[in-house]
């Protein structure tokens, strides 16, 4: 059974930091990862795809890796806004798809 | 497309009533998975269909939850007798059926039990 952890659980930084969000999984018997982004109250949002075949994705100031090997993705953030606080979920996908507990960002003005 | 479309939004029910959610899947879409979200738990994977066929229930937690799809665009998750413990936010989502598609999640059903 696929098992998902994030690190760090929580994080609270100044506007403008460039961050870094570590997920590591159990099985690397996968297709591809995605990243989620969820606010309060509201649905997940996916953010990247990255795909078992890939190294790298990237979307605007956010950059996906993935190590299937060694079972671990990172996600980062540049110039960190405060509208990036949410809580990011990263899900990789075997038969499933199994999310970890996510990681809570606080940007501060 | 208007993306996964789960109703209601907000349910409040008292103890021991059923209660039934509705998902509608992208179009298009051949997975469709259930999952709940708590503060203690996370997002747990209740169930897991492919072409309207449920291929894993193993997160159901018991015999008083059930869920159907009758065809590719409808499914239902149905709880009887509910309980408290069974509140929670609800989610629906659906992706191709190539599992190296991208997964998309509907907006949840916040149930309460009183």
């Amino acid at each position: 059974k696929q098992e998902v952890t994030q690190i760090p659980a929580a994080l609270s930084v100044p506007e403008g930091e460039n961050l870094v969000l570590n997920c590591s999984f159990t099985d690397s018997a996968i297709y591809n990862l995605q990243w989620f982004r969820q606010d309060p109250g509201k649905g997940l949002t996916s953010l990247l795809l990255i795909q078992s075949s890939q190294r790298e994705q990237t979307s605007g100031r956010l950059n996906a890796s993935l190590d299937k090997s060694s079972g671990r993705s990172t996600l980062y953030i540049a110039a960190s806004q405060p509208g990036d606080s949410a809580t990011y979920l990263c899900a990789p996908r075997g038969n499933m798809l199994t999310f970890g507990g996510g990681t809570r960002l606080m940007v501060k003005p | 497309d208007a993306g996964v479309i789960q109703s209601p939004r907000h349910e409040v029910t008292e103890m021991g009533q059923e209660v039934t959610l509705r998902c509608k899947p992208i179009s298009g879409h051949n997975s469709l998975f259930w999952y709940r979200q708590t503060m203690m738990r996370g997002l747990e994977l209740l169930i897991y269909f492919n072409n309207n066929v449920p291929i894993d229930d193993s997160g159901m937690p018991e015999d008083r939850f059930s869920a159907k799809m009758p065809n590719a665009s409808f499914s239902t998750l149905k709880i009887q007798p509910s309980e408290p413990r069974d509140s929670a936010v609800y989610f629906c989502a659906s992706s191709a059926q190539e599992a190296y598609t991208e997964a998309f999640f509907g907006q949840g059903t916040r149930l309460t039990v009183v």
